[in-house]
């Protein structure tokens, strides 16, 4: 995962509480995913960055909100957390020809 | 709706056998990605291939587009391969969807 860094690692935070998770890549990736892995199921989209200020839902998207004000950030915000939104999430990049990269993940848990 | 299936779930074997994972999918593609998860949770990418055969150490992939699927090959089995296996599908404006994963441990 080299080039790429989320944080926080871990996090434990209350019910109905905004939290925001960072992703910072130093490859100048132009495409930038939030993903949540569960139990169960795969890796599923939640927001992803086709560029500075562009952004666009995934599959999982209610619950969260998305910024990318630089290339290299891009932060995921859950507007308030919910036991539901407990999960690791991965950020990843994608650059040419379908280089994929991801973040060694975060594990949140909502209580 | 997942789009990608894998098969098998859950995989144990002995050391040194030879393993097959298998991806299929419903939708034509621009490329498939194969992926690794130990552990410790870190994913990698360990081939992406839209035609034909790709080899890397013991590891070998392989893909078929007529019939949508591609094998993912690991040739004298070390427990060091324990991991989880992931297949990705790309597709335009480099969209992936996830297989659930292969969970394959490998004994001693």
């Amino acid at each position: 995962d080299a080039g790429i860094t989320q944080s926080p690692r871990h996090k434990v935070t209350e019910t109905g509480t905004p939290v925001t998770l960072r992703c910072h890549q130093t490859e100048n990736h132009r495409y930038m995913y939030w993903y949540r892995q569960d139990p169960g199921h795969g890796l599923r989209l939640i927001h992803y960055s086709y560029g500075v200020k562009d952004t666009d839902k995934g599959e999982v998207s209610d619950g969260y909100s998305v910024s990318r004000s630089k290339t290299e950030d891009f932060l995921l915000t859950l507007e308030s957390a919910t036991s539901s939104q407990t999960s690791v999430y991965f950020c990843a990049t994608a650059g040419q020809n379908y280089g994929y990269t991801f973040g060694s993940g975060t594990r949140l848990t909502v209580v | 709706k997942n789009e990608v299936e894998q098969s098998p779930q859950n995989l144990t074997a002995q050391e040194g056998e030879f393993i097959t994972i298998n991806c299929s999918y419903s939708v034509g593609i621009s490329a498939l990605h194969w992926l690794q998860q130990h552990p410790g949770g870190g994913i990698v990418s360990l081939f992406m291939l839209s035609s034909g055969k790709k080899k890397h150490g013991r590891l070998i992939a392989t893909i078929n587009i007529q019939e949508k699927h591609s094998s993912l090959h690991i040739t004298a089995s070390h427990p060091r391969d324990s991991a989880v296996y992931i297949c990705a599908k790309i597709f335009t404006g480099n969209q992936f969807y996830f297989g659930t994963g292969t969970s394959l441990t490998v004994i001693p």
